[in-house]
């Protein structure tokens, strides 16, 4: 069965460092989605991905993230300076055609900022 | 802006007896509502969605849910639950834009006594 693939599963990193995370979405689909959840809250939305751009951001997702799609395969987040608040689960996800639709979520990268 | 309210955050029943997990949402469109599950070290996965015609969807594993607009509602429930349901299940939104944005919220934890 098809799959959402996502490296690492675990992290850690310094305060101030870049991460990527990395996921490998389902091979037909369209739409992608990194959504995350800190510790004991909600998961949350950070952006969608179509047609090669940004088609939906939420508040978090500001100027310290970004994300790419630099092949037919893969879809990267990009956290340029962590802060402690930035520890969280990560969630990749895709879907074929976005609104009603079900999404497909991978594993989840655990991120730790020390 | 959508919304979702999950009450009670942790449920816990006996083998056997009534799943009822709670789910309440607020949209300005027509919503079209999720339920995802979590087990352990694993990512989200669909139990079941709503997105138009038969307001009582089933879904996987004997669940199912009923959108009732009018009380805004869109509860889960299981006739008898087994200690393989154990796990986090959360209630999800989404409406308004073409790209599948979802909403969540917070999350019930089942337990299931033996």
């Amino acid at each position: 069965e098809p799959e959402v693939t996502q490296t690492p599963s675990h992290q850690v990193t310094q305060m101030g460092q870049e991460v990527i995370l990395r996921c490998v979405p389902i091979s037909n689909h369209l739409y992608f989605y990194w959504y995350r959840q800190i510790l004991g809250q909600k998961v949350e939305f950070l952006v969608s991905f179509y047609n090669n751009e940004i088609s939906e951001k939420s508040e978090i997702f500001d100027d310290q993230f970004s994300v790419e799609r630099p092949d037919g395969s893969n879809f990267t987040l990009k956290i340029r300076s962590t802060k402690l608040e930035d520890s969280a689960m990560y969630f990749c996800a895709s879907s074929d055609r976005g609104l009603g639709t079900e999404a497909f979520f991978g594993q989840g990268t655990r991120l730790t900022v020390v | 802006a959508q919304s979702v309210t999950q009450l009670g955050s942790h449920v816990s029943v006996s083998e056997g007896a009534l799943v009822l997990l709670r789910c309440n949402y607020s949209s300005s469109v027509p919503p079209y509502l999720f339920w995802y599950v979590q087990y352990p070290n694993q990512g989200l996965q669909l139990l079941l969605k709503y997105t138009t015609g038969a307001t009582l969807v089933k879904g996987i594993n004997g669940f199912e849910a009923e959108f009732k607009k009018s009380e805004t509602s869109f509860h889960l429930t299981k006739p008898s639950a087994h200690m393989s349901d154990a796990a986090e299940y959360f209630c999800a939104v989404s409406g308004g834009t073409s790209y599948g944005k979802l909403t969540f919220g917070q999350g019930t934890i089942l337990t299931v006594h033996p």
